[in-house]
This record gives structure tokens, sequence and C-alpha cells, in this order.
């Protein structure tokens, strides 16, 4: 039972391109999240989803695609990236008998340059 | 919308002895209040949660109160160890994903370092 995986881990990119974070969850969670840390600023909800197929908009979701496909999976993608979306970006999901509790992955360290 | 603060931004405390973190929420209708600790390189755990019924709960060395008046929560950790060192994040929430209120809103965090 791995839990919620991201990937990847660490990533750069330049000012401009885009990509996609993979967060997956094997505990069969209805909801999933997608946060940001920055220093100082703690952590900010970007989207979530209640399940498959849905998906919502949280306080800080400008810049920012996700799609919910799968149960398991939740993408978070970046179609042209700005140096303010350097960030530690973290995925979390909860299960619906106690869906406040929120298990989170490890975390991707994205640099923009 | 829910504004967490939290204090304070860091924290050392000298092993054994005791540490506390208040945060104040402004939705009076929050009613429930976790707290996670993130270490080193990893994703925030939850330690300890409190609803608002209840005025504390306790979890061996950890606790947590509620002042509903106040309207602020405290995490106290009891006998610290260097284990305890991590970043503690408050959260509030107010009918969590109900009647489409947003998931937990997290306070900026408090860096605790244990002394040995």
């Amino acid at each position: 039972n791995a839990g919620v995986t991201q990937t990847p881990k660490f990533r750069v990119l330049k000012t401009g391109q885009s990509m996609t974070l993979l967060c997956a969850q094997d505990m069969n969670h209805e909801y999933m999240y997608w946060y940001r840390q920055d220093p100082g600023m703690g952590l900010r909800l970007i989207h979530y989803s209640v399940g498959e197929g849905t998906t919502a908009k949280g306080e800080v979701p400008d810049g920012y695609n996700v799609s919910r496909l799968k149960k398991q999976n939740f993408l978070l993608g970046l179609e042209s990236a700005a140096p303010s979306q350097t960030s530690v970006y973290f995925c979390a999901s909860s299960y619906g008998g106690r869906r406040e509790k929120l298990f989170f992955g490890s975390g991707t360290q994205l640099s923009v340059l | 919308g829910e504004n967490v603060e939290q204090h304070p931004s860091t924290l050392s405390v000298q092993e054994g002895d005791s540490a506390v973190i208040k945060c104040t929420y402004s939705d009076s209708a929050s009613n429930y209040f976790p707290w996670y600790k993130q270490e080193l390189g990893k994703g925030p755990q939850l330690i300890i949660d409190i609803r608002s019924n209840v005025g504390e709960k306790k979890d061996q060395r950890i606790a947590v109160t509620l002042n509903k008046t106040a309207k602020h929560f405290s995490l106290h950790i009891t006998e610290t160890q260097p284990e305890d060192s991590a970043v503690y994040f408050c959260a509030a929430s107010k009918g969590f994903l109900n009647s489409g209120n947003t998931p937990l809103v997290f306070g900026k965090g408090t860096r605790l370092s244990v002394i040995a």
C-alpha cells in the first residue's frame, strides 16, 4: 500500500514551458486535492475533486488546470509556466467516511527559471 | 472566507520542555480544527484534531484546546523530544465540502526546533 504517490519529485522548467504533475492514490479515496507550499505562506489549495470526472477551484487556481479521468489519479497541469509558480506542490486525498482527514504525498519541487 | 493566523512562526525549546502553538480563525461557523506535522522532505501528516463541540482533546504527549468564543485553538506538546522537531500547521474548516464549502484553510506554519 503506497498511499499517495507524486511524480516527478523534482523538475526545472523554463518560463513558458508546460508540464503535468501526476498524483496517484491506491486507497480508493473519493476526494483529491492539489496544494502549493511557499515559504511563509503555508499550504494553499489550488484545485480539488470530489469524485471521478469532477473538479473545482480552490484558493489559488489561476495558471493551473486539473483533470480527474480516473478515480485514483489527479493531474495538475501548467500550460505556460511562470517564475511565480516556483513552489513545492502537494497532492492529498481523503475518503468519504472521514473526508476531512487528508493523506498527503511527499511533494514535487518545481522551479521555473 | 476563512482566515487562519498561526503564531509563532518559529519556536525553539529545550528537550523535555513544553511547546505551545496558537491559531486564530475568523469564521465563527468553522467547526473542525486539525493539526498537521510536516517532517523534512515529507508531506504533512495529521497528528490530532478537534471539533467545535469539544473543548480539549489529548493524545499522549500532545493536546489541542479550543476556545470558540475567542475563536482560537492551540497545540500543546509536553516533554518535547528531538523527533518533535518539524513544521506544524493548524487548519480550520466549516461543514467540510458540504454545500459548496471548500476544504481546509491552513495557517502559515510553525517551525519547531527541539534542542537536545
